[in-house]
């Protein structure tokens, strides 16, 4: 079993829905957790990491963490065609240690 | 531009050669990471350095992988006598280093296809 599972894809919506994105983990030691969007053939670029449980807000992304159950979420407001991409989520422990992802999340926003 | 980047963006070798990749991490960052990101997958840590001294390496790296950070600064990874399983995207990171600062900023990533 992978230390952290990430909800399959593809995810298909229409420009303007709300988009919820989801990981789970099993690993008590991660202490951050991170959101990365992923163009395709592109690096990684960081949205939004969070140390502690609850929400965490930056425009239209909010990042949910709940350490008790071991679930993480990421909410995409008012998605965009722009927003289409895939989105990682990705764990951590120590002080900038390595990370660990979940296998990805394709999401395609149609206008 | 102060992103990290990376060189080569592609490569293309047969099976059996050695490749050799460079990152430039993001200016008066002091850690430098390298991950492996297959199709369909997330990335997957491989090393990491904190200036010069590298002080993690994956299982995934194996005896024919070797990472090196001269001075601190820039970092290459050698693949040698390199496999088709070698083919994916090699990504670097690098992050800062200070207390608490747990950011990673990826490069664009080198492909490899083996052939």
């Amino acid at each position: 079993q992978k230390e952290v599972e990430q909800d399959p894809g593809p995810l298909s919506v229409p420009e303007g829905a709300i988009v919820s994105l989801n990981c789970t983990y099993s690993n008590s030691a991660f202490q951050y957790f991170m959101w990365y969007r992923q163009y395709s053939r592109k690096g990684p670029e960081l949205l939004m990491y969070t140390y502690s449980s609850g929400n965490k807000e930056d425009g239209r992304f909010t990042a949910q963490v709940d350490k008790s159950s071991k679930y993480i979420s990421l909410f995409i407001r008012d998605s965009q065609p722009s927003d289409s991409a895939t989105y990682l989520c990705a764990m951590g422990r120590g002080s900038a240690r390595q990370l660990t992802f979940g296998s990805g999340t394709q999401l395609t926003v149609l206008p | 531009d102060t992103g990290v980047s990376q060189d080569p963006r592609h490569k293309i070798t047969k099976r059996g050669q050695n490749v050799t990749f460079r990152c430039d991490p993001i200016s008066e960052h002091n850690r430098l990471y390298w991950y492996r990101q297959t199709l369909g997958q997330g990335p997957e840590f491989l090393t990491y350095f904190q200036n010069e001294a590298q002080l993690e390496k994956s299982r995934l790296l194996s005896d024919r992988f070797s990472a090196e950070r001269p001075k601190g600064s820039f970092s290459t990874l050698e693949i040698q006598r390199t496999e088709q399983g070698d083919s994916a995207m090699y990504l670097c990171a690098s992050s800062q280093g200070l207390a608490g600062e747990v950011e990673q900023y990826f490069g664009p990533g080198t492909r490899l296809t083996v052939t």
